[in-house]
């Protein structure tokens, strides 16, 4: 089946150390995004990609990096610059044929 | 520049009773208009769409929505709701292609037995 795939679902982070949420998609779409949902405050664009090798910073870019070396996979790090990194973390792609983007699961995102 | 306004970030409502939760949006072009909805802990999993054509827009799990052009609004209705239901939903525009897509802050249906 095609679709988007982010693992791990839970992830647990001590302060101070980097890590990375896993985002895979095959539906051969072009561009890949991830979002930071907080209660109350809705989607919030973090990074995007629209093309191999290329990304833009979202709204909320500062602490996170990305990179966008094949089509199909689109990491994120949370970096420890990143002074709330509590949150569930949503990875989206979209194709040129669709109007709307595709989802996966999500990541919960824990700093302990 | 485009924005998405849901006017309320809760809704209660009686099992079998009828819902609908509200979005306005603003834009300077034509856009998309999107609703989502979200399960707890999971993705988000489109429920309809808006692109052209007739103003009422059918949609998954027997919800609609209803494009107002002179309001600018973008109203979810269900005629019954079910316990299932009970969940977020998102309206989001963007104005087509890889045009960043811009959601409310979203809206908690929950259905009551």
């Amino acid at each position: 089946d095609g679709g988007i795939t982010q693992s791990p679902k839970y992830l647990f982070r001590k302060e101070g150390q980097n890590v990375t949420l896993s985002c895979e998609q095959n539906l051969n779409h072009d561009a890949m995004y991830w979002y930071r949902q907080d209660p109350g405050q809705g989607l919030r664009l973090i990074y995007y990609s629209q093309i191999v090798n290329d990304f833009q910073k979202g709204d909320i870019a500062e602490g996170y990096s990305v990179s966008r070396e094949k089509k199909e996979s689109f990491p994120l790090t949370v970096t420890s610059a990143q002074k709330n990194p509590t949150a569930f973390y949503l990875c989206a792609s979209h194709g040129e044929r669709n109007t709307e983007a595709f989802f996966g699961q999500g990541t919960r995102l824990t700093v302990v | 520049a485009q924005s998405v306004t849901q006017l309320d970030s809760q809704v209660p409502v009686f099992e079998e009773a009828p819902v609908e939760l509200r979005c306005n949006y603003s834009s300077s072009v034509s856009v998309y208009l999107f609703w989502y909805v979200q399960y707890p802990n999971q993705g988000l999993q489109l429920l309809l769409k808006y692109l052209s054509g007739s103003t009422l827009v059918k949609g998954i799990n027997g919800f609609e929505a209803e494009f107002n052009k002179s309001q600018t609004s973008f109203h979810l209705r269900k005629p019954s709701v079910h316990i299932s239901d009970t969940a977020e939903y998102f309206c989001a525009v963007n104005r087509g292609g890889y045009q960043k897509v811009t959601f409310g802050i979203g809206t908690k249906l929950q259905v009551i037995p």
